[in-house]
């Protein structure tokens, strides 16, 4: 079945420093998803990608989509403290006609003000 | 304004004690979902619901139920808890094929 791995697992930054999380599927994905999960709250959706290649931007967090529709990730441009949380990349499961996702374990950033 | 309502936030429930969770939606989408979550963990998938079609994950232990009345409404019902299904329970919704899902705020539930 379809896996969606994502590193890392985990990343301690200073304010100011730059983040990044991977997102890497053996198979080509419809499209790619990014939530933030805060701590003690619930995922929420942040963007969608999906043309290949494709590159969008959030004021300081830039996403990108691979050229095979295979990897993804997150840069957090200069990170405040109030980018603490765990992103996870989601992709549209086709076993379920694509109305379910497969998650990545997630990447729990912490930042030190 | 709320979107994907939980009820209730926070919910204890003895051993062996049935538990209804509830989730409601102002969305009018097709699709609801319930994840299990762990601490540190992805949200794990359950059941979803496309319109009134119900499908179950195959790893879903059939101690897990789930009832879909009308499109607005969702429960998840645990017949027998198990001090292993101590977590948070996420209700999920979606318009569909492909499209984004919108969480709500989650009910911790507790067993003891």
């Amino acid at each position: 079945g379809q896996q969606v791995m994502q590193i890392p697992q985990y990343q301690h930054v200073q304010e100011g420093e730059d983040f990044t999380t991977y997102c890497n599927s053996s198979t080509t994905l419809s499209n790619i998803q990014w939530y933030k999960q805060r701590p003690g709250g619930h995922p929420v959706f942040l963007i969608q990608l999906v043309k290949s290649g494709e590159v969008k931007k959030q004021k300081r967090l830039t996403f990108q989509f691979g050229e095979a529709k295979k990897n993804s990730s997150l840069h957090i441009t200069a990170t405040q403290t109030t980018d603490v949380g765990t992103y996870f990349c989601a992709a549209p499961r086709p076993g379920t006609g694509y109305s379910t996702l497969t998650f990545g374990k997630g990447t729990m950033l912490l930042v030190s003000p | 304004d709320a979107m994907v309502i939980q009820n209730p936030r926070y919910q204890v429930t003895q051993f062996g004690k049935p538990v209804t969770l509830s989730c409601s939606q102002t969305l009018n989408h097709n699709v609801m979902y319930w994840y299990q979550q762990k601490s540190s963990q992805a949200p794990k998938l359950l059941f979803h619901y496309y319109d009134k079609d119900f499908n179950n994950e195959a790893d879903t232990p059939d101690n897990f139920q789930s009832r879909r009345p009308n499109t607005s409404f969702c429960f998840l019902d645990i017949r027998s808890p198990g001090l292993g299904d101590a977590a948070m329970y996420l209700c999920a919704t979606s318009r569909g094929q492909g499209f984004e899902q919108y969480f709500g705020p989650g009910t911790r539930l507790t067993v003891t």
